[in-house]
């Protein structure tokens, strides 16, 4: 089963412009974590961030988590072209251990 | 590290035959995840073990799918008899200390699998 929703199912910018991507969940949480997957390849980490944590940044990424409300943004600022693939959310629920449940991801075209 | 190691990267085979797919995770990881993505059912969590053992089989869709880890560098999943509707990209994937421990999860390329 899906426990997160993302937002918007697709979304194509131009390059330089920002990316921002959502995601929703529905239960508690230990921690929330971002992965990108490009084309016919598997899924790559990008950033992890804790139920007791608001906001984290990794380069050109932006993650801000919001408890109350079970959700969660990425923004990929100044995107590129390389930057085009499938970004997913996945959680770690509180309670199931080291399982990690991912979302249904945000597929994202970035043209020149 | 060469990483997650999938094998084969494409199987095309019929309905009926015994289809197994191989994993070796990165060394010194102490958990691997088996996962299966569709388009209608996005990514699915089969199984996963922690030390070689099954902790949570609960996502396995029926008694046609099995996998073992028999040591820590290998695991495999196994379906038999297969159907069409096994169709779908599987991943492998290991991590230290689980989705909660100080890794990320670290996947595959997946095996594309087709079953006519």
């Amino acid at each position: 089963s899906q426990q997160g929703e993302e937002d918007p199912q697709a979304l194509s910018i131009q390059e330089g412009e920002n990316a921002t991507m959502n995601c929703s969940y529905k239960t508690s949480i230990n921690n929330l974590q971002w992965y990108r997957q490009n084309s016919g390849r598997g899924l790559v980490h990008l950033i992890l961030i804790r139920s007791n944590e608001r906001e984290k940044h990794s380069g050109r990424l932006r993650v801000t988590l919001d408890t109350s409300k079970k959700s969660s943004s990425l923004l990929i600022t100044a995107s590129r072209a390389a930057d085009t693939a499938s970004y997913f959310c996945a959680t770690v629920n509180t309670g199931t251990a080291s399982k990690l449940t991912f979302g249904t991801g945000t597929r994202l075209q970035v043209t020149l | 590290d060469a990483g997650v190691i999938q094998s084969p990267r494409h199987e095309v085979t019929e309905m009926g035959q015994e289809v197994t797919l191989r994993c070796k995770p990165i060394s010194g990881h102490d958990y691997l995840f088996w996962y299966r993505q569709t388009m209608m059912r996005g990514l699915e969590l089969l199984i996963y073990f922690n030390n070689n053992v099954p902790i949570d089989d609960s996502g396995m869709p029926e008694d046609r799918f099995s996998a073992k880890m028999p040591n820590a560098s290998f695991s495999t999943l196994k379906i038999q008899p297969s159907e069409p509707r096994d169709s779908a990209v599987y991943f492998c994937a290991s991590s230290f200390g689980g989705a909660v421990g100080p890794s990320p999860l670290h996947f595959g390329n997946g095996t594309r699998l087709t079953v006519t």
